[in-house]
């Protein structure tokens, strides 16, 4: 089984620009939850959706937003960049929502704001 | 607010020996706790869990030990290869939220000299 990919792997972005980032959850997955990860600030959640819907949502502004398709694929997008949305942006799937721990990382996106 | 800390941002240890690597949380409703591994350029991996109704958990050369009364839980690796260089960060959950009450720890690079 595949595992969990996303793309771009790498992405360069100028201040006040948006950006989209693409999850593929492994086959079967219906949740996809979206991680920031900085050396300063470590993991820390964005959200999670399962089933096309947002089951929760960490303490990010409103620039950051996300979404998942039919076929449970998710995008996030962040809008307005700033210099410190430089991070490794993760998603981790899993085949429920809620209590399932059983989480699969992709390999994240590197993404650098100057 | 709610936080999980690691002892020591790094470990250095020789192959073959034990490694122990520390984890302090400080919110006593947290009862479910998993320990991640993250090589470099990929995401984490799930490596052993443990609810706060076991002291002690073992995997495959892995063991969680937790300790309620301090809110401190370590991650013991024996005989550790260079294949365990990593970094290593604990996160901490009230189990039956969603994901977005796990709680991570910043991390601990484990460099294992052979």
């Amino acid at each position: 089984k595949a595992g969990v990919t996303q793309t771009p792997r790498y992405l360069i972005k100028t201040r006040g620009q948006q950006v989209t980032l693409s999850c593929s959850p492994i086959s079967g997955h219906r949740s996809v939850s979206w991680y920031q990860q900085t050396p300063g600030q470590g993991l820390q959640f964005l959200f999670e959706y399962f089933s096309e819907t947002q089951r929760n949502k960490g303490n990010f502004p409103g620039r950051f937003s996300g979404r998942q398709f039919s076929n449970s694929r998710s995008e996030m997008n962040v809008s307005t960049l700033e210099l410190g949305d430089s991070a490794l942006y993760l998603c981790a799937s899993s085949e429920t929502s809620g209590p399932s721990y059983e989480q699969y990382f992709g390999p994240g996106t590197r993404l650098t704001v100057t | 607010g709610e936080s999980v800390g690691l002892h020591l941002p790094t470990l250095s240890v020789q192959e073959g020996d034990n490694s122990i690597i520390n984890c302090a949380y400080s919110n006593s409703a947290s009862d479910y706790f998993i320990w991640y591994k993250q090589e470099s350029g990929k995401g984490p991996q799930f490596i052993i869990d443990i609810r706060s109704n076991m002291d002690k958990r073992q995997g495959q050369r892995v063991t969680v030990l937790l300790n309620k009364t301090v809110k401190h839980l370590s991650l013991q690796i024996a005989a550790t290869q260079p294949g365990d260089s990593a970094v290593y960060f604990c996160a901490a959950l009230n189990y039956g939220g969603s994901q977005g009450n796990l709680i991570f720890g910043k991390g601990t690079k484990l460099s294992v000299k052979p």
